[in-house]
């Protein structure tokens, strides 16, 4: 079945360490986005990418670093600069041009 | 600048009663309209959509909602709620051709009573 695939599903990672998220999605979509969702403030978007090998930042980017190297591959690293990377990520894919979204399972990052 | 609200954060609804979620967009140009769902721990699923024409849209799950250009609404409504129906729900607004890049409001929690 085509989907989107977030791994792993819970991380949990100490203060200071940098930790990578994965994302990848069999829909053949060009297009892929990691948003954050925290409590009572909705989803925002970190970065975004229309095509392989290019990227830009979104609403929130800072602390965070993503690449593109693959068409089905976008990984999110939190890096350690990120203030308060505790969250509920989610990444998601599109047609690029296209006009729907379609959601991962999202990874639920704790850092402690 | 653009923004969605949904100026309920919970509402909570008798099984079998009728459902309103309130969605306000700020944009300055056409908007594409989404309203999404999520359950606890889970991704978002799409109810419904709203490009162009019939301002009424219908969507997953027995949903509909109503677009409102003179109020800037996007009003999600469900005749007769199912306690299936509680998870939260977000309203988006994106442009044209663009995709998965979305502004999404605060979400509204539904609960359901039985």
């Amino acid at each position: 079945d085509g989907g989107i695939t977030q791994s792993p599903k819970y991380l949990f990672r100490k203060e200071g360490q940098n930790v990578t998220l994965s994302c990848e999605q069999n829909l053949n979509h060009d297009a892929m986005y990691w948003y954050r969702q925290d409590p009572g403030q909705g989803l925002r978007l970190i970065y975004y990418s229309q095509i392989v090998n290019d990227f830009q930042k979104g609403d929130i980017a800072e602390g965070y670093s993503v690449s593109r190297e693959k068409k089905e591959s976008f990984p999110l690293t939190v890096t350690s600069a990120q203030k308060n990377p505790t969250a509920f990520y989610l990444c998601a894919s599109s047609y690029r041009g296209g006009t729907e979204a379609f959601f991962g399972q999202g990874t639920r990052l704790t850092v402690v | 600048a653009q923004s969605v609200t949904q100026p309920d954060i919970h509402i909570t609804v008798s099984e079998g009663a009728s459902l309103e979620l309130r969605c306000n967009y700020s944009y300055g140009a056409t908007p594409y309209l989404f309203w999404y769902v999520q359950s606890p721990g889970q991704g978002l699923q799409l109810l419904l959509k709203y490009f162009s024409g019939d301002t009424l849209v219908q969507g997953i799950k027995g949903f509909e909602a109503e677009f409102k250009r003179s109020q800037s609404s996007f009003n999600l409504r469900k005749p007769s709620v199912h306690w299936s129906d509680a998870a939260e729900y977000f309203c988006a607004v994106g442009a044209p051709n663009q995709g998965g890049k979305l502004i999404f409001g605060q979400g509204t929690e539904l609960s359901v009573k039985p």
